[in-house]
């Protein structure tokens, strides 16, 4: 059960495109097509944003998108606005009834 | 509304016990998957255990041996007992369920609870 691995941060101005990367193994994320996406804004409980890899969870706009190829998962954010400025984290199914996440990567927005 | 109330933590020393508890509200426990995620101070989400089904369970290598997950149907009431606890175990713990028609995606969270293990 190895953290996925994310970049520790990312950056943009506002109204760009930002592209979050989360690498996993062949035993989670390249497998299973079940990779989310969770915002967390600093004191607060993560937001769920995209769930199997590509499905806007309830509310979301869709400047946020998800993708996979392989063993990499991506969140794309277009239109960057102040608010977007977060953690963001992805994680995903291990098989047999386990999860795994990312490190987190801090999202600047300029 | 689906709602969760998380309570329990606190500080504790190495080699002590917590019981933190969850308390559901606008769905039933028993008819969900429920799992715990925790966060280190400053790190990542770390996923640490589920209940599904009728009653099977699963665990986080990390705490294998050592945390229970539980729950009360009755009173609609998820439960981690927490062993043998570590310094590595401090962490904010967050109680957590999936959305409909999900399957691996925590749409909902509670506020979290602080467990700090230290001497």
């Amino acid at each position: 059960q190895s953290a996925l691995t994310q970049p520790r941060s990312v950056s943009g101005s506002p109204g760009q495109s930002v592209t979050i990367s989360c690498t996993g193994t062949s035993t989670d994320l390249g497998t299973y097509t079940y990779v989310s996406w969770y915002q967390q804004h600093p004191g607060k409980a993560p937001k769920l944003m995209i769930y199997d890899v590509h499905k806007r969870a309830s509310g979301v706009p869709d400047r946020f998108s998800g993708s996979k190829s392989g063993n990499t998962a991506s969140l794309t954010i277009s239109g960057l606005q102040a608010d977007d400025e977060a953690e963001y984290f992805c994680g995903s199914y291990a098989g047999a009834y386990t999860g795994v996440f990312g490190g987190g990567t801090k999202l600047t927005v300029l | 509304e689906v709602q969760l109330v998380e309570s329990g933590g606190g500080f504790i020393q190495p080699g002590g016990s917590l019981r933190l508890s969850c308390a559901a509200s606008g769905f039933t426990v028993s008819s969900n998957h429920m799992s715990w995620v925790r966060q280190a101070p400053g790190k990542g989400l770390e996923w640490v255990s589920i209940i599904y089904n009728a009653d099977d369970r699963n665990y986080a290598d990390s705490v294998k041996g050592r945390f229970t997950i539980s729950r009360d149907n009755s009173k609609n009431t998820l439960y981690l007992q927490l062993n043998n606890l570590r310094a590595d175990d401090t962490a904010v713990y967050y109680c957590v369920r999936g959305g409909s028609a999900m399957f691996w995606a925590f749409e909902h969270w509670g506020q979290g609870t602080l467990v700090t293990v230290s001497s």
